[in-house]
């Protein structure tokens, strides 16, 4: 089955540094990905679509100048968490759909969970 | 704005018996999918089941099946035989635009 590998599971970093999450489709070819955001007990905040090649769309709210998201190839996504700062601890999945499974299929990473000190 | 709803944050269920987790949606579009994630401790998210929008048979993965009623945009999950294994976040979603838009997720706990 479609697999995608997220990494690193953890991370810890200091203030004002830059952080970067790998996205990568193992077995299939991801034409677009989708990061999300997830506090402690709740939901998944989608934070930005990404097409191979093109630029990233981003929702309402989030910051593209502190969330950059690159998708170079069909199989590697990656966020760039910069300047990070304590309010963006928190956990980040990414998730990845083939554009010709007619069965809308999204594969999620398995996370990670980011703390900024 | 389309939304997803979940209106239980906490259901408990005892081991063996059925439980109904509830979800509501709105979309403009005409074709669409629904679905159900179990969120486990882990944080690893699992797809328990599917729903085509265009199809009137409600889905069912062994112990796990759906109550659609599209006119109602309702888009309900029973478990049955419910085992300790099944305790976890559950989330519903709707694709709308080729996004994956979450409800706000129900915390399922299973009694021996």
């Amino acid at each position: 089955g479609a697999v995608v590998s997220q990494h690193p599971s953890r991370v810890i970093c200091k203030s004002g540094t830059s952080v970067k999450i790998e996205c990568r489709s193992l077995d299939f070819q991801a034409t677009t990905m989708f990061w999300y955001r997830q506090f402690p007990k709740q939901s998944l905040m989608l934070m930005a679509t990404s097409n191979e090649g093109s630029k990233a769309t981003y929702e309402q709210g989030v910051e593209k100048d502190k969330f950059l998201i690159n998708h170079a190839s069909l199989t590697l996504s990656t966020l760039t968490v910069t300047s990070a700062h304590p309010e963006d601890s928190s956990f980040y999945i990414c998730s990845a759909r083939a554009e010709l499974r007619a069965d809308y299929g999204y594969t999620f990473g398995s996370g990670t969970r980011l703390t900024v000190v | 704005a389309q939304t997803v709803t979940q209106s239980q944050p906490e259901m408990s269920v005892q081991e063996a018996e059925t439980v109904t987790l509830s979800c509501t949606y709105d979309t403009s579009e005409s074709d669409y999918y629904l679905f159900w994630y179990k969120q486990p401790p882990s944080r690893q998210m699992i797809l328990v089941i599917r729903q085509e929008a265009y199809k009137q048979q409600n889905a069912t993965e062994n112990r796990f099946s759906v109550n659609f009623q599209k006119a109602a945009k309702s888009f309900s999950l029973k478990i049955s035989d419910s085992q300790l294994g099944d305790a976890a976040m559950y989330f519903c979603a709707s694709n709308q635009g080729g996004k994956l838009i979450f409800g706000q997720g129900t915390e399922l706990s299973v009694k021996p």
